[in-house]
């Protein structure tokens, strides 16, 4: 059964600082990995998705990095910005596929201080 | 360009009471789903329809109903509402390409008493 996992559940660092976040998963076999960010009261948007293929995506200052035989993705951010607080989840779909059945990790939970 | 919106944003019930939750997506897209968001559990998948006319059971559906109205349209039913029901409902939809991309609405949050 494929298992997500974010580590740390919470994060604080002070403004500008680059930053790493982390995100496991037990099943090598996945279609793609999606990064979202969501608000305090509000939905999730999408950040960045990584199909299978790749290695890495990039948009503005995140990047995300995929290595499936280890299982692991990161979601680097760099000069990071009071702004960028926010609950960030990480999810890859149930089984082999496009599906929107996802499996989501647990959250990392950032707070930038100015 | 709406995308997909929920109603409504924040409900209270009591135990026993029915409701319907009410998502519509403006993307054209043929996938949708609904997942409820708790503390210490994370989303959880509850009914999914992969396309208009089929509905599928998720990881979490018992105490749940759906209907997948139309293409635009699926809505998520409690009909008697429990305690344990208590949470934030999130709809989805999933875009048309193979990249695999899901677009969430802005959720519903119920209390049930």
């Amino acid at each position: 059964k494929q298992e997500v996992t974010q580590i740390p559940a919470a994060l604080s660092v002070p403004e500008g600082e680059n930053l790493v976040l982390n995100c496991s998963f037990t099943d090598s076999a996945i279609y793609n990995l999606q990064w979202f960010r969501q608000d305090p009261g509000k939905g999730l948007t999408s950040l960045l998705l990584i199909q299978s293929s790749q290695r890495e995506q990039t948009s503005g200052r995140l990047n995300a990095s995929l290595d499936k035989s280890s299982g692991r993705s990161t979601l680097y951010i760099a000069a990071s910005q009071p702004g960028d607080s926010a609950t960030y989840l990480c999810a890859v779909p149930h089984g082999s596929g496009n599906t929107g059945k996802l499996i989501f990790g647990q959250g990392t939970t950032l707070q930038v201080k100015p | 360009n709406a995308g997909v919106t929920q109603t409504p944003k924040f409900q209270v019930l009591k135990t026993g009471q029915s409701m319907t939750l009410q998502c519509a997506q403006d993307m054209n897209h043929n996938s949708m789903y609904w997942y409820r968001q708790d503390p210490g559990m994370g989303l959880r998948l509850i009914y999914y329809s992969a396309s208009e006319g089929t509905t599928d059971k998720g990881e979490v559906p018992n105490g749940y109903n759906v209907s997948r109205l139309n293409k635009r349209e699926f809505s998520l039913r409690l009909e008697s509402a429990a305690p344990s029901q208590t949470s934030v409902y999130f709809c989805a939809s999933l875009g048309h390409t193979q990249i695999g991309e899901l677009f969430f609405g802005e959720g519903s949050r119920l209390t049930v008493l």
